[in-house]
């Protein structure tokens, strides 16, 4: 079966442009998590969805992020403006509604601003 | 803010040596849950632990979570160049087993 599906892999983009990235989550999973890694604050959890509605999004860093989940699977994250301070790792997970969960990440988006 | 640290921040050692990380917090959580991230991936879970004073092992990996719910050790014994990676610890922030707060991890290095 096809784990969660991240794209792109790669992206570097200059400052101020828009960012867009996306997540395929593992068919039948209701919950969807977005996630930024960096070395200086590790992973923190940015916004997570439930049967497509956001639940969480006291992540969000400020509003040049926005994250919509149109249908059960597909999802976005969008960086306007970027800034090189947005330059880092960004990964989705999925998960089924079950007690103590598991997450299955992503491969991860690094994202470059420069 | 539930907020999770874990030590040694680093850690290199020889293969076959026995090793402990640990993860601690000043608060309680319902469940705690292990991860193990390789380089250019995302992170896999290895076990989650929910009753205090639990042990679970899982080959050569033994987790243990504090009896008050507030910590949690990870001991790897006879470490293999195959357990090399970042190990995070993740606590659950709301009780209903779906948000997690992560640590900031303990990079393992085994070298051969």
């Amino acid at each position: 079966d096809a784990g969660v599906i991240q794209s792109p892999r790669h992206e570097v983009t200059e400052m101020g442009q828009e960012v867009t990235l996306r997540c395929k989550p593992i068919s039948g999973h209701d919950y969807l998590f977005w996630y930024r890694q960096t070395m200086m604050r590790g992973l923190e959890l940015l916004i997570y969805f439930n049967n497509n509605v956001p639940i969480d999004d006291s992540g969000m860093p400020e509003d040049r992020f926005s994250a919509k989940m149109p249908n059960a699977s597909f999802s976005t994250l969008k960086i306007q403006p970027s800034e090189p301070r947005d330059s880092a790792v960004y990964f989705c997970a999925s998960s089924l509604e079950e007690e103590y969960n598991e997450q299955f990440f992503g491969p991860g988006t690094r994202l470059t601003v420069l | 803010t539930q907020l999770l640290e874990q030590s040694p921040q680093f850690l290199s050692i020889q293969e076959g040596e026995n090793l402990t990380v640990y993860c601690n917090s000043s608060s309680v959580f319902s469940s705690l849950q292990w991860y193990r991230q390789e380089p250019g991936e995302g992170p896999v879970l290895l076990v989650t632990v929910v009753t205090g004073g639990e042990v679970k092992k899982l080959k050569r990996l033994t987790f243990q979570f504090g009896d008050a719910r507030k910590d949690s050790s990870l001991h790897i014994t006879a470490a293999q160049p195959g357990d090399t990676g970042l190990y995070l610890c993740a606590g659950d922030v709301d009780n209903y087993g779906q948000n997690f707060v992560f640590g900031p991890g303990t990079r393992l290095s085994v070298l051969p």
